[in-house]
This record gives structure tokens, C-alpha cells and sequence, in this order.
């Protein structure tokens, strides 16, 4: 089944320690990005790679890393996590016009 | 610069037609699309429609697209309680870097 799998779905951290949430897609895709989601906002995108070591920032990099090391994975890096990151994060995916995302994460900073 | 906009509640009874619009502001965009969220859960993809285009149809589903006033809407044909969710409305613009650009989201509630 063609799909984009994230990890954690939920994760609850203090501020300061450095975490990763882990993208992973098994579609071929060249393009992957990062959105985080928050109420009123829509989805903003981070950071999105067109391909292996290839990675650009997007709208709201501030305070997140990407690598992109293999093709089919794309993890999201908070070196310090803040409170104004708790949101809720998807990884996408795409060739062309089709979009797949994962099923989110749900990250609270406290 | 890019802009997508769209209202941020909207209550129906159920067996009514639902009518989401949104309104974007760069008229290059290539693709517009409605994904629907569902509490708790990802993004599901509706439909999308190419800029060429003026109307799309699938089942209960109508996406209309009016490049002059860069308006889209999506109407949903007797709305039933399941359909409660958020839906985004979200473009893409030519450059090849496949940014989806999302509206805040519609809250749709269905009520009896």
C-alpha cells in the first residue's frame, strides 16, 4: 500500500531536548515536505527536499533541521524545542500533482 | 503574493447542500484542491481541479472554479453527519517546487 508513515502520532518533551520525528515513504517520490498545523493558521510548510541532499526551507523553518539522506526519508529535527512548536506536524509526499500525507504527529512542549 | 482565504465555520442541517468558497490571490496557480480532516485524523485528499477548468464532479461532490475572481468552492450534496470536518482548500503555483499553499480551514458542522 502506497503510503507516507510518521513517528511518532504523539510525543510530549520538555523544552530544550532535542527530538526527531521520522518520515518515511514508500512511493518512489522525489519530493517530500514538513507542515505543521495550528488552529486559524492552515498548515504552513517547514522545510521540503526535492530530492537526495537536496533540502530548501520553507514558510517557518525557524527552529527545525531536515536531512534527507536516503529517498524515502525524511526526518524532522528540533534541536531545542520551544512551546511555540507545540503543534501538529505532517509529512507529505509527491510526484506531479499528487499529494500523500502521513497521518500527523502531535508534538507538546512544555 | 500567495493567499489563500478562506471561512472559518459553517453549520448545515443535515440532507442540505453544503457550500465551502475560498479565494486565492496569485492567478498562476496551476492546481486548486479540497482536503478534508476529519478529528484526529490526516488529511484526506476530496478533489482537486487544473486551472483549465471551470467545474469538476464526482458523486456528491461539485468543485467550481472561477479564475476571473479567483474563487473556488466545493459544494457537497446532502450533507450527512459523517461530512462533519475541517476542510482546506489549497493551490499550487508553476516553478516545479510543488509547495501546496493552504486556507485556514472550514469547519463544517452537520446537524440534525
Amino acid at each position: 500500500e502506497a503510503q507516507v508513515t510518521q513517528n511518532p502520532r504523539y510525543l510530549i518533551t520538555v523544552t530544550g531536548k532535542k527530538l526527531t520525528v521520522t518520515c518515511s515513504q514508500n512511493m518512489n517520490h522525489e519530493y517530500m515536505s514538513w507542515y505543521r498545523q495550528d488552529p486559524g493558521l492552515g498548515l504552513r510548510q517547514i522545510y521540503y527536499s526535492m530530492n537526495v541532499e537536496v533540502t530548501d526551507k520553507g514558510d517557518v523553518p525557524e527552529g527545525y533541521k531536515v536531512s534527507r539522506k536516503e529517498k524515502r526519508n525524511f526526518p524532522l529535527i528540533l534541536e531545542s524545542p520551544s512551546p511555540n512548536q507545540t503543534s501538529l506536524y505532517f509529512c507529505a509526499s509527491s510526484y506531479s500533482y499528487g499529494y500523500t500525507f502521513g497521518s500527523g504527529t502531535r508534538l507538546t512542549v512544555v | 503574493g500567495e493567499d489563500v482565504e478562506q471561512s472559518l465555520f459553517l453549520s448545515v442541517r443535515e440532507g442540505d447542500s453544503s457550500v465551502i468558497n475560498c479565494t486565492y490571490t496569485d492567478s498562476s496557480s496551476t492546481y486548486l484542491y479540497w482536503y478534508k480532516q476529519e478529528p484526529g485524523a490526516g488529511l484526506q485528499l476530496l478533489t482537486y481541479i487544473f486551472s483549465n477548468m471551470d467545474m469538476k464532479q464526482d458523486q456528491r461532490l461539485t468543485v467550481l472554479l472561477n479564475k476571473k475572481d479567483k474563487h473556488l468552492s466545493l459544494r457537497i450534496a446532502d450533507t450527512q453527519t459523517g461530512d462533519s470536518a475541517i476542510y482546506f482548500c489549497a493551490e499550487t503555483l508553476p516553478g516545479g517546487y510543488n509547495k501546496l499553499i493552504f486556507g485556514a480551514g472550514t469547519r463544517l458542522a452537520v446537524h440534525p
